[in-house]
């Protein structure tokens, strides 16, 4: 199993630019979150999901746009790019809520 | 979500045991507590979870008193390759995609 997945694993945006964050697992879970880790921050919650067609804000959604057509697939879209979305974003998903999540390896954003 | 308090970094030897403790005065009958272990440039992973006495795996033990409002994360013999941040998150099943991760606790393993 390749776990959960994400894709890119770096990318560089000019302010204003628009792009997608892509995650995908394939152990069927239901429960799949993004967070966002600042440098030496703990990470904080944009969006979740509880299942498809299913998506709720986290601490921090501003920003930020997520759907969830399938159940493997749950991407995450910065509209409009800016300074102080530069982070590392990670992607996790569990088989039902509260238990342990499985992380993806995270996509770091810098935004010039 | 009950907020928690953990030591900002701790130092220790190759071998030795190290026992983080983490605080959660304001735990809720129905929180369990969960640890992470985060590696740099990598995502969290799961260590353990629990809701009361004490819980072990093949990684770690987790001891939690009768009172709950503090819990022991406890690694045995550890070595270089545990020079980690460990995080303590407390909270209820049912709100489990809310996961708020503190600042966590930042082990140096040294030789």
């Amino acid at each position: 199993n390749a776990g959960v997945t994400q894709t890119p694993k770096f990318q560089v945006l000019k302010t204003g630019q628009s792009m997608t964050l892509q995650c995908a697992q394939d152990m069927n879970h239901e429960y799949m979150s993004w967070y966002r880790q600042d440098p030496g921050m703990g990470l904080r919650l944009i969006h979740y999901s509880v299942g498809a067609g299913i998506t709720d804000q986290g601490e921090v959604p501003n920003g930020y746009n997520v759907s969830r057509s399938t159940t493997e697939d749950f991407p995450l879209r910065l509209l409009s790019a800016a300074p102080s979305q530069t982070s590392v974003y990670f992607c996790a998903s569990t088989e039902r809520a509260g238990y342990g999540y499985t992380f993806g390896s995270g996509t770091r954003l810098t935004v010039v | 979500l009950a907020k928690t308090t953990q030591p900002i970094s701790m130092d220790s030897y190759e071998g030795q045991e190290v026992n983080i403790t983490c605080s959660h005065n304001n735990i809720a009958t129905n929180d369990y507590i969960t640890w992470y272990q985060q590696f740099p440039s990598q995502g969290p992973r799961f260590i353990i979870q629990g809701y009361k006495t004490k819980v072990t795996n093949e990684v770690a033990s987790l001891f939690i008193p009768a009172d709950r409002k503090s819990s022991t994360l406890s690694l045995p013999r550890v070595s270089l390759s545990d020079t980690a941040v460990y995080y303590c998150l407390v909270g209820d099943r049912a709100a489990g995609n809310k996961l708020t991760f503190g600042g966590g606790t930042r082990v140096l393993v040294k030789p």
